[in-house]
């Protein structure tokens, strides 16, 4: 079957770093999504990644190895506003999107 | 960033009353979705569209319609609402394969059954 793993709840401090991890088994592979969620309001749409290796925009990078089913959502410099859900989708062969339960972090002052 | 409007905003109703939920979207994407998600959980996809005359049902069952007679509209129907349908509906849309297969979406209709 097709699984999106990543944990359920994470907490950090504010000005720290922090990864969020996802694995992913799917029927074929066509690129993984982050999303981010505050609590109440719609996803938003932060990154993609398709190709093996690190996507960089602003404080957010994403991680991709495709041989290792596997993706990390890196969070510099956190503010108080990324407390929230993050999401980790991945397509499958049908273009079918396969969604995460996500991480809800916590930021910490 | 796609625009996507989702009507009502809140909805609170009795059982039994037959509800649409609108969404409509104004980047010609030819993919439409619908989700049903509750607080704190998961996203279930319960329908979704690849275009004018095409929805096919997700994988949570579910007990709504969907049409698709435009392309930028895909409203949602419950003939019969209960209190197991209280819920946030949010609406999605896309525009094709790969990046542009990016998923924007509507800001929800949240619905509570009374």
């Amino acid at each position: 079957g097709q699984n999106i793993d990543q944990p359920t709840e994470m907490t950090a401090t504010e000005g720290a770093i922090v990864q969020i991890n996802c694995t992913y088994q799917t029927s074929g592979f066509n690129g993984l999504f982050w999303y981010q969620q505050h609590a109440g309001e719609a996803p938003t749409f932060l990154s993609y990644n398709v190709l093996d290796g690190l996507e960089e925009k602003g404080r957010f990078s994403s991680f991709l190895s495709r041989s290792k089913g596997y993706s990390y959502l890196l969070l510099k410099e956190l503010q108080m506003k990324d407390s929230a859900s993050y999401l980790c989708a991945a397509l499958d062969s049908n273009y079918q999107l396969i969604w995460g339960a996500g991480t809800k972090l916590i930021i910490k002052p | 960033e796609a625009d996507i409007y989702q009507t009502p905003r809140y909805l609170v109703i009795g059982t039994g009353k037959k509800i649409t939920l609108e969404c409509s979207q104004t980047m010609g994407h030819d993919k439409m979705y619908w989700y049903q998600q509750d607080p704190g959980m998961e996203l279930h996809l319960i329908h979704y569209s690849y275009g004018v005359n095409s929805t096919e049902k997700g994988d949570l069952s579910s007990e709504s319609t969907v049409s698709r007679i435009r392309t930028e509209h895909f409203p949602l129907t419950l003939e019969s609402a209960r209190p197991s349908h209280t819920s946030q509906y949010l609406c999605a849309s896309s525009e094709s394969a790969g990046e542009t297969d990016t998923q924007y979406f509507g800001p929800g209709t949240r619905l509570t059954v009374l």
